[in-house]
């Protein structure tokens, strides 16, 4: 299996851009979590699904972001506009839903607005 | 909802001494106390676990203890090597819920 695959590995945009970033989680996984890290705030959970279904979205900033899973094998996190507080590294991780421990995680994009 | 504080921040070692990171958690219905190791560039990665009904594990010269009542648990890595530096968090999940991570401990390995 190849893991949680995350697109791009880097990105860099100008403030105001709009960002999307993409998730694959592992087949047969059917909980997904997208993660932002900071040196300032560790990691936090943004968004969480069970099943392509959003559970838990507390932890979203603010409107500018907003998550989809359209099926069970791609999601994605979009940023729009984007702001320079926005930088950070965004992982997305999946797990077995019955139980929603070991989280596998992707090799996580690395965003930097300018 | 869950806090999980993890001590200390950073910790430098020796090559072949032992390592301890402490983590305390406050939402009693938390059963489930992964243990996640980063190394530069990449993401977290599951090193070893523990469920509220078990009071300790052992994976080879990894350990972690867990004390229910007080609401801690522990990373032990005994005979340190220089490829275990690297950043450990701690989190604590309730049932089929989300998990709580730990701000990260920064562990250097000296050879």
């Amino acid at each position: 299996d190849a893991g949680v695959i995350q697109s791009p590995r880097h990105e860099v945009t100008e403030m105001g851009q709009e960002v999307t970033l993409r998730c694959k989680p592992i087949s047969g996984h059917n909980s997904l979590f997208w993660y932002r890290q900071t040196m300032m705030r560790g990691l936090e959970l943004l968004i969480y699904f069970n099943n392509n279904v959003p559970i838990d979205d507390s932890g979203m900033p603010e409107d500018r972001f907003s998550a989809k899973m359209p099926n069970a094998s791609f999601s994605t996190l979009k940023i729009q506009p984007s702001e320079p507080r926005d930088s950070a590294v965004y992982f997305c991780a999946s797990s077995f839903a019955a139980t929603n421990e070991k989280l596998f995680f992707g090799s996580g994009t690395q965003l930097s607005v300018l | 909802g869950e806090n999980v504080e993890q001590h200390p921040s950073t910790l430098s070692v020796q090559e072949g001494d032992s390592a301890v990171i402490k983590c305390t958690y406050s939402d009693s219905a938390s059963n489930y106390f992964p243990w996640y190791k980063q190394e530069l560039g990449k993401g977290p990665q599951l090193i070893i676990d523990i469920r509220s009904n078990v009071g300790e594990k052992k994976d080879q010269r990894i350990a972690v203890t867990l004390n229910k009542t007080a609401k801690h648990f522990s990373l032990h890595i005994t005979e340190t090597q220089p490829e275990d530096s690297a950043v450990y968090f701690c989190a604590a999940s309730i049932p089929a819920g989300k998990s709580t991570f730990g701000d990260g401990t920064t562990l250097t390995v000296k050879p």
